[in-house]
Parts: structure tokens; sequence; C-alpha cells
């Protein structure tokens, strides 16, 4: 289809482990980001990329996650030594504009054991 | 900073009647705001938003929500609520232009409407 794809739908690891998350943004969005949303929570803000650069990677909560999109169009999220409190489903969304109007894929549901 | 509120995470309404979802913003910018819709199974897509011009915005099924500057108020309404429009919604701000715009979006933590025959 024309809209974000995000692989895997569902993934379930144990703690320590290493994960990637795959975001495949709409053709010709430039811009990419990455968000999280914890049970009964809105989606945080995570990361930002314009072109294969991270132009905002504020929202990262630590170290152990980390972001690239190294031709400027998929995008892989890695989380090493995953912990429980990562469990969470991580948004991936692409746009063409500066004015708030994001194109969300259907998530990557990350549970950790 | 910016941050919203939105009242009720769990709203129930007839089919027919009028819906109702509050939201609240906190912003030290003019603000662009949003409604962010999740319908079961399916992305978030966008409801409608205010960026500037005129305070009450259309967007889509028949949506629309007026921006109250001193309310500080961003309430969705629907004048006549479908069984098809049970899903969660979410409020979001981001700082205007005067603030450098951008889509680097605050969530509320999300309204789940549920529509009763």
């Amino acid at each position: 289809g024309a809209g974000v794809s995000q692989t895997p739908s569902n993934k379930v690891t144990e703690k320590g482990k290493y994960v990637e998350l795959r975001c495949d943004p709409i053709s010709g969005h430039t811009a990419l980001y990455w968000y999280r949303q914890s049970l009964g929570q809105g989606p945080e803000f995570l990361i930002y990329f314009q072109g294969t650069g991270a132009a905002d990677d504020s929202g990262l909560p630590n170290d152990r996650f980390f972001a690239v999109r190294p031709e400027g169009s998929v995008s892989t999220l890695k989380i090493q030594r995953t912990e429980r409190g990562d469990s969470a489903v991580y948004l991936c969304a692409s746009s063409t504009t500066n004015t708030g109007e994001l194109f969300f894929g259907e998530g990557s549901r990350l549970t950790v054991l | 900073a910016q941050s919203v509120t939105q009242l009720g995470s769990h709203v129930s309404v007839s089919e027919g009647a009028l819906v109702l979802l509050r939201c609240n913003y906190s912003s030290s910018v003019p603000p662009y705001l949003f409604w962010y819709v999740q319908y079961p199974n399916q992305g978030l897509q966008l409801l409608l938003k205010y960026t500037t011009g005129a305070t009450l915005v259309k967007g889509i099924n028949g949506f629309e929500a007026e921006f109250k500057k001193s309310e500080t108020s961003f309430h969705l309404t629907k004048p006549s609520a479908h069984m098809s429009d049970a899903a969660e919604y979410f409020c979001a701000v981001t700082p205007g232009s005067l603030g450098g715009g951008g889509n680097k979006l605050t969530f509320g933590t999300g309204t789940q409407l549920k529509v009763e025959l």
C-alpha cells in the first residue's frame, strides 16, 4: 500500500535482548518520526529525521535507544539490553510539511518479558 | 513548553447524540492544535487542525473544533454520533510558527469514545 509500513507488528522478547523495529515511510516523505505509546498514555516523541540525519533526538529516553535512516527512506529503531519498561507500541510517522500533519503507521507492539 | 489535558478517558454517547470531547492546552507560544483519531487496528490519522485564521475548524466525518484562546481550549464536537465514530481520540499541540513550528507533537492521554444504540 501507499501508507507508512512498520515491521514487525508484534515483537516479544526477553529482558536484556536486542531489538530492531523497522519503518518504511510514504514514498517521497523526507521527514520521519518515531513516537512511543505506553499503555494508557498518548504517543511521546522520540526522534525526528530530516533526510538521513537525526534533526532532533531529544526524546530518546537513554543511550540504549538508537535510530538510523542511512538512505533517507527506511528507518530502524534499535533498542539494546531491553528492559520490561520498554514495553510499548512504537509508532512511526512521516510527513512533507512542518505544520503537524503526520501520517502514522499501525505501530510495532513490543513486549519485554 | 507545551502540554495537553484531555478530560475524561472514556466518553459514552447514544447514536444520534452530540459528541463533545474536551481538550485544554498549555503553550508558551501561540500553538498549533490537532485532533487525531485512532480506529481499532489502524494507525493514528489526522481529524482536523488549527494553525492560523478561522478559529472554528472543520474536519473529516462531520467533526469540528473551536480554538478558544481565552479558555486555552480546543474541544472536539460532532452534532450527531454514529456507530462508526467509536474510536480513541487524541488532542495534540505543537509550537506555532512563532515558536518554530514543527511536527514534534505533544499528545494528550486520549479519550475513548463509545457509541451505543
